[in-house]
């Protein structure tokens, strides 16, 4: 059974605060990806990678960054987290390009 | 940045009533469009992945229409179950996907 799985599924930070939510995957996908959902905006990617040690930016990636050092995980680091990333965040992986992706079952994050 | 749109935003429906949602885009400049269900508590999965125009799928009660040409899918559930009740979304998919905003689907016993 195809599996992706996140770190945490709730978190509570502080503003400033440095924040890494670890996404796996067990599939040897080379695509990952991070969304995240907020009400009535839908999932909005943030970053993506096709390969180890590649990112590109996605259509919000203001205030994140991210790693991808071994080919199963991705990486999205908040490095001072603010309260307008409280947010539902999702990580996905896929094997091509136009595959179906899967998706691991969300952090929910609030910054306080 | 491509928008799609979905319609409409929510429904409520009986056990038993079918129902249809849509997903518009603008442009047939991609490589796939993509079906999600993401029901409360669980990871969004895929339903149908369509690549063609005029592609037809369908999956026990739910199926899936898509017209490149008119820039448009439907997504069809015969005869509605309260298991059915979840988020469905679609998204483009050109070198990422670029998702609606989804239709919130409640099926009543």
């Amino acid at each position: 059974d195809v599996k992706v799985t996140q770190s945490s599924r709730y978190l509570v930070k502080r503003t400033g605060e440095k924040v890494f939510l670890e996404c796996v995957q067990d599939m040897d996908h080379e695509n990952m990806f991070w969304y995240r959902q907020d009400p009535g905006l839908g999932l909005r990617l943030i970053y993506f990678s096709y390969d180890v040690k590649m990112k590109e930016k996605g259509d919000i990636p203001e205030g994140y960054s991210v790693s991808r050092e071994k080919k199963e995980r991705f990486s999205l680091i908040l490095e001072s987290a603010s309260t307008n990333q409280t947010s539902m965040y999702l990580c996905a992986s896929s094997l091509g390009t136009s595959g179906e992706q899967f998706f691991g079952p969300g952090t929910r994050l609030t910054v306080l | 940045i491509l928008n799609v749109e979905q319609s409409p935003q929510s429904l409520h429906v009986q056990e038993g009533d079918s129902t249809n949602f849509t997903c518009s885009f603008p442009s047939s400049n991609f490589y796939a469009l993509h079906w999600y269900r993401w029901e409360t508590a669980k990871s969004p999965e895929a339903l149908f992945v369509m690549t063609l125009n005029g592609d037809e799928k369908k999956k026990g009660r739910i199926s899936a229409t898509l017209n490149t040409k008119e820039g448009y899918s439907y997504l069809y559930i015969k005869g509605s179950q309260p298991e059915d009740s979840a988020t469905y979304l679609c998204a483009i998919n050109t070198d990422k996907l670029i998702f609606g905003t989804g239709t919130r689907l409640q099926v009543f016993p």
